[in-house]
């Protein structure tokens, strides 16, 4: 069964350090990798996507994503956090091969401080 | 501008009372989705539909029921046999089995 997990419940950086939001996963085929964004009572808004080719998948909001197929992750970076960067963020997969189902991790809440 | 339109944004209802929930989208995708969002538990999967009278169930369809009769549409019905319905909803919708999924603004249940 596919799977994604999102290991930190919070992440804390300070405005205009690197930020890093933890995403693995577990696919039975090929993996379709997503990250999200939610403000509060929001909808999510799509941030990038990781289906196949580079590695390292650039985004909105100057947001990326390296996809790592020996350790399953998929972490989202950013080289200078902005304190509008505060939200939720969600990891997604869906399994290319065996299911049109999206599974989201629990999300992480990011906060930066100014 | 195109994108999913849900309804109402907050809505208040009696235990023993069936509550509908609206979904609409112009983005003339074929794929629509309900999921429902509970602190700290991410978001589950309610239904989805490929197409047009044609739907699946997820992983939490239980208490629940929805129809796609047209495309644009894909309403959801939290039915009275759901035990804690009090959660946010949210719909979106894809054009193509791995494209990503758009999202509505959410509504949000709260059963009195």
């Amino acid at each position: 069964a596919q799977s994604v997990a999102q290991p930190e419940d919070q992440v804390n950086v300070a405005e205009g350090n690197p930020l890093t939001v933890k995403c693995t996963y577990s696919v039975s085929g090929n993996p379709y990798l997503f990250w999200y964004v939610q403000y509060p009572n929001r909808g999510l808004q799509f941030l990038l996507k990781y289906i196949t080719g580079d590695n390292l998948v650039k985004g909105s909001y100057g947001f990326e994503a390296e996809f790592n197929k020996s350790q399953t992750s998929f972490h989202l970076k950013k080289p200078s956090a902005l304190v509008s960067d505060s939200a939720l963020y969600f990891c997604a997969v869906r399994d290319g091969g065996a299911t049109n189902k999206l599974i989201f991790g629990t999300g992480t809440l990011l906060a930066v401080q100014p | 501008d195109g994108g999913i339109t849900q309804s109402p944004k907050y809505l208040f209802r009696k235990e023993g009372q069936n509550v509908t929930l609206s979904c609409e989208q112009n983005l003339n995708h074929d794929a629509m989705y309900w999921y429902r969002q509970d602190p700290g538990q991410g978001l589950r999967l309610i239904y989805y539909s490929q197409i047009v009278n044609d739907f699946q169930k997820g992983d939490i369809a239980e208490g629940y029921s929805v129809s796609r009769e047209k495309k644009e549409s894909f309403p959801l019905t939290v039915t009275s046999a759901q035990k804690n319905p009090t959660a946010f909803y949210l719909c979106a919708s894809s054009k193509t089995l791995t494209g990503e999924l758009f999202f509505g603004e959410g509504s949000r249940l709260t059963v009195l």
